[in-house]
């Protein structure tokens, strides 16, 4: 089975520009999450999607990060304008349904530097 | 709110040495409790679980009780590998099934 797929793996920006990464999760999976980890730090839960719609978005900066989740599958994750606090390690989760019991599965994350 | 407080880092170890890296939290709840670990280079992937008050969770060698009159879940190994060594996280989540993670403990073993 074919985990959870992001891209890019690493990305360096200058701060106020923009930049997207994209993640697709395991085949099946109805909930989607991104977590932001800066360095030091655990993850933090930035959004998280049920199929195409948003559960959690409370800790989403939405000023100026975005992120959608077309079809219930695929997800982008935006930051416009960047800021120099924005760089972290951005990790895509996904579950197979919205309950604890069931385990989160994660990718290799996109390790974002903005300069 | 609630949040993970693990012991801080670097953990460092002999092979074969007795292993504990401490994490207690604070809940609103009655949440579930997990240890994920991180190996050099890899993505997060979970280590054991527990979902209710004196559950054990346990796994590759690795323990951990849900122990609700402490408010801790104390992961344990009787004897460590080099191969252990990766940061290892403490979380724990509702049955809406956000993770909220502890700041993690490095753990280094040598031969």
């Amino acid at each position: 089975e074919a985990g959870v797929a992001q891209s890019p793996r690493y990305k360096i920006i200058e701060k106020r520009q923009s930049v997207a990464f994209w993640c697709n999760p395991i085949s099946g999976h109805a909930t989607l999450y991104w977590y932001q980890q800066i360095l030091g730090q655990g993850p933090k839960l930035l959004i998280q999607f049920q199929n195409n719609g948003v559960v959690d978005d409370s800790q989403l900066p939405k000023d100026r990060f975005s992120a959608e989740r077309l079809k219930g599958v695929d997800s982008t994750l935006k930051i416009q304008p960047a800021k120099l606090e924005d760089s972290a390690v951005y990790l895509c989760a996904s579950s197979l349904l919205w309950e604890a019991t069931y385990e989160q599965y994660f990718g290799p994350g996109t390790r974002l530097t903005v300069t | 709110g609630d949040s993970v407080t693990q012991m801080e880092g670097p953990v460092t170890l002999s092979e074969e040495a007795f292993l504990t890296i401490n994490c207690t939290y604070t809940a609103t709840g009655y949440p579930s409790l997990f240890w994920y670990v991180q190996y050099p280079g890899e993505g997060l992937q979970l280590l054991l679980k527990a979902t209710k008050a004196d559950d054990k969770g346990s796994n590759k060698g690795f323990e951990a009780t849900y122990r609700k009159e402490t408010t801790s879940f104390h992961l344990e190994k009787g004897s460590v590998q080099v191969s252990d060594s990766a940061v290892y996280f403490c979380a724990l989540s509702y049955n809406t099934d956000k993770l909220i993670f502890g700041t993690g403990t490095r753990l280094q073993v040598f031969p």
